[in-house]
């Protein structure tokens, strides 16, 4: 069975910076893309980022660009999020999200972790 | 980039009603698209990817359909348990933009 579990959210002060982990399980992590996906509270859905299955490529919204770095260790099964310069719209629950496949949609997501920007 | 929209932004139908929900995209993504049903509190779950494939597990009165730039969500007979917000998704490239959600309730 397919497990992400998400961990490392805080709350941070504004121009702070954090690390976000998902260690996952029950599927062999380094066939697929991961994603990050976030949800501001009462809000919709946002797409953070894309790494592709061996890190060699990645991709970032707008919203997040030069202040996230998306990362992987495929030996440890485990995805991460930098975040950087953080600032109070940064607030969110933050999913990590499983590539069905070819840079696909997204078939699990994890629980999440709340990141809270706030001085 | 490219925008996604739905419409409407909320619903409300009675059991056994039929209920449809459009997105649509600003430019055409052929049928790379993706359908996700967020029920209140709990994580998003997809249900429709290209377009009109159903996902594994999920009940057949739901069902997807369109190409391009519109598409359409429909389910067939509207149960208590699809109370949730419902949420398209466009994966042709990145960014992997979602729309901004139907609330769906029952009446």
């Amino acid at each position: 069975e397919v497990h992400l579990v998400e961990s490392g959210g805080v709350v941070v002060q504004p121009g702070g910076s954090l690390r976000l982990s998902c260690a996952a399980s029950g599927f062999t992590f380094d066939d697929y893309a991961m994603h990050w996906v976030r949800q501001a509270p009462g809000k919709g859905l946002e797409w953070v980022s894309l790494i592709s299955w061996d890190g060699g490529s990645t991709y970032y919204a707008d919203s997040v660009k030069g202040r996230f770095t998306i990362s992987r260790d495929n030996s440890k099964n485990s995805l991460y999020l930098q975040m950087n310069s953080l600032r109070a719209e940064d607030t969110a629950l933050y999913y990590c999200a499983k590539d069905i496949g070819g840079n696909g949609p997204f078939d699990y997501w994890g629980q999440g972790t709340l990141v809270t920007v706030s001085s | 980039d490219i925008q996604m929209t739905q419409s409407p932004s909320s619903l409300s139908a009675s059991v056994g009603d039929r209920v449809t929900i459009t997105c649509r995209a600003s430019q055409g993504i052929s049928n790379y698209l993706a359908w996700y049903q967020q029920k209140p509190g709990k994580v998003p779950k997809l249900l429709i990817y290209a377009a009109s494939t159903l996902q594994s597990g999920v009940p057949s009165r739901f069902s997807g359909s369109g190409s391009g730039a519109d598409f359409t969500l429909t389910i067939s007979s509207l149960q208590p348990e699809d109370v949730a917000t419902y949420y398209c998704q466009k994966y042709n490239s990145a960014p992997f933009t979602f729309g901004p959600g139907t609330k769906v309730d029952i009446k």
